[in-house]
């Protein structure tokens, strides 16, 4: 089992919808997640940090449930420009490690 | 605040050849860590430095992979020799103290062995 699972997707959604992605996690060792966004191409950007039970900013919102080990991503009214890749990484206080997810491919459609 | 820097942004090489990349990271970021990102994957960790002792570099290919940090800066890895499954893009990222706070990735190099 991997340490940090993603449905690779491709998510289609129409421009306006709601669109959520989870992240399963198998160490329970993990403190700190994030949400990195990365276009084609380019480097993984640092779209929202979740230290505790959740963040919010905008339209996105990350929760965090300890319990169950997972981690969502809700984005709110989709924009075109939401269309990229989105990383789940949670970070191991017992390695220090930041283990990685393989991405869920979003793709906000006109 | 400038952000990572890295060069070169892409290198073409022929297989066995030697390949050697450059990363700069944040002002007063303690921890730097090179990654390799194959396309449809998550970037998977090569090495780890704090400062300029390494961390962790148990999936750095130690028979054609090298990386140091000797000042406990900037940084440089390299691949002697070359082989096509080198194929990848390689991102330097850097954190403050490798604490679990965020970290920040370089533009990344896209190298592509012949």
């Amino acid at each position: 089992r991997k340490e940090v699972e993603q449905d690779p997707g491709p998510f289609n959604v129409p421009e306006g919808a709601t669109v959520a992605f989870n992240c399963t996690y198998s160490n329970s060792a993990s403190q700190s997640f994030f949400w990195y966004r990365q276009d084609c191409r380019k480097e993984p950007k640092l779209l929202m940090s979740v230290y505790s039970s959740g963040n919010e900013d905008g339209r996105f919102t990350a929760q965090l449930n300890r319990a169950s080990q997972y981690i969502s991503l809700l984005i709110r009214d989709s924009k075109l420009s939401d269309s990229a890749t989105y990383l789940c990484v949670a970070w191991d206080a017992g390695t220090y490690k930041y283990i990685f997810g393989t991405g869920t491919r979003l793709k906000v459609l006109a | 605040e400038a952000g990572v820097a890295q060069s070169p942004r892409y290198k073409i090489i022929e297989k066995r050849q030697s390949v050697a990349f450059w990363c700069n990271p944040i002002s007063g970021h303690a921890t730097l860590y090179w990654y390799q990102q194959i396309l449809g994957q998550g970037p998977k960790l090569l090495i780890q430095f704090q400062n300029n002792g390494v961390v962790d570099d148990s999936q750095l290919p130690k028979d054609r992979f090298s990386a140091e940090r000797l000042k406990g800066v900037d940084s440089t890895l390299k691949i002697q020799p070359a082989k096509l499954e080198d194929s990848a893009v390689y991102l330097c990222a850097s954190s403050l103290e490798g604490r679990g706070e965020t970290q920040y990735f370089g533009p990344g190099t896209r190298l592509l062995v012949l």
